[in-house]
């Protein structure tokens, strides 16, 4: 069975320190895909990014950053210079590619919590 | 705006009764969910529906059911033989149930009992 862990619970940062977010996950699968999501206040779940198994290029968006590593099943997302609005619950997903119709389910880690203060 | 509306933004719920959540997209997505999400945990999947008049059970369906019958709409029906609904409730949707397609997300609503 696919499982995503994320181990750190809350993390709290002063604005404009970067912040790393982990992310580990489990499948027996070959070809799975992982993504990022967002949760600010208000609840709705922002997607941020999709990784694909086969590709471990790294990926940046402005202070936005992403670390795949298929050696140590990790796909980690760092946040350089912190802001206040960054401050949210940050959930890590993994979906496998299930032939057959499997309805190919998206497995979310516990998330991590990061408040950022000035 | 395309975008997914889930109604009512927040639901109370008496011992013993039925309450149905709704989402609605206009996104023209095939795939819909439901998610269950509880404080420290993450989504846990209820019910999802890969295309209209067909829907399948996740992990957690029991006390739950839905309808597909519109593509538009994934509405959520809490049952009474569900004994802790207390939880926040996000639906999604996604173009087609291709795996590397992300879900997109409504706003939630959150279910209290009274």
């Amino acid at each position: 069975a696919q499982k995503v862990t994320q181990a750190q619970t809350e993390i709290s940062v002063v604005e404009k320190e970067d912040v790393t977010l982990d992310c580990v996950y489990e499948t027996r699968d070959t070809t799975y895909y992982l993504f990022w999501y967002k949760q600010p206040p208000s609840g709705e779940l922002v997607f941020l990014i999709r990784r694909n198994s086969f590709d471990e290029q790294n990926e940046i968006s402005g202070r936005y950053s992403w670390n795949f590593q298929k050696s140590t099943s990790s796909f980690n997302f760092t946040i350089t210079a912190s802001q206040v609005v960054d401050s949210a619950v940050y959930f890590c997903a993994l979906s496998e590619d299930v032939r057959g119709g499997g309805g190919n389910k998206l497995t979310f880690g516990t998330g991590t919590q990061l408040k950022v203060e000035l | 705006d395309g975008g997914i509306t889930q109604s009512p933004k927040y639901l109370f719920r008496k011992e013993g009764q039925n309450v149905t959540l709704s989402c609605e997209q206009n996104l023209n997505h095939d795939a819909m969910y439901w998610y269950r999400q509880d404080p420290g945990q993450g989504l846990r999947l209820i019910y999802y529906s890969q295309i209209v008049n067909d829907f399948q059970k996740g992990d957690i369906a029991e006390g739950y059911s839905v309808s597909r019958e519109k593509k538009e709409s994934f509405p959520l029906t809490v049952t009474s033989a569900q004994k802790n609904p207390t939880a926040f409730y996000l639906c999604a949707s996604k173009v087609f149930s291709g795996a590397n397609q992300p879900q997109h997300f409504g706003d939630g609503t959150r279910l209290s009992i009274l």
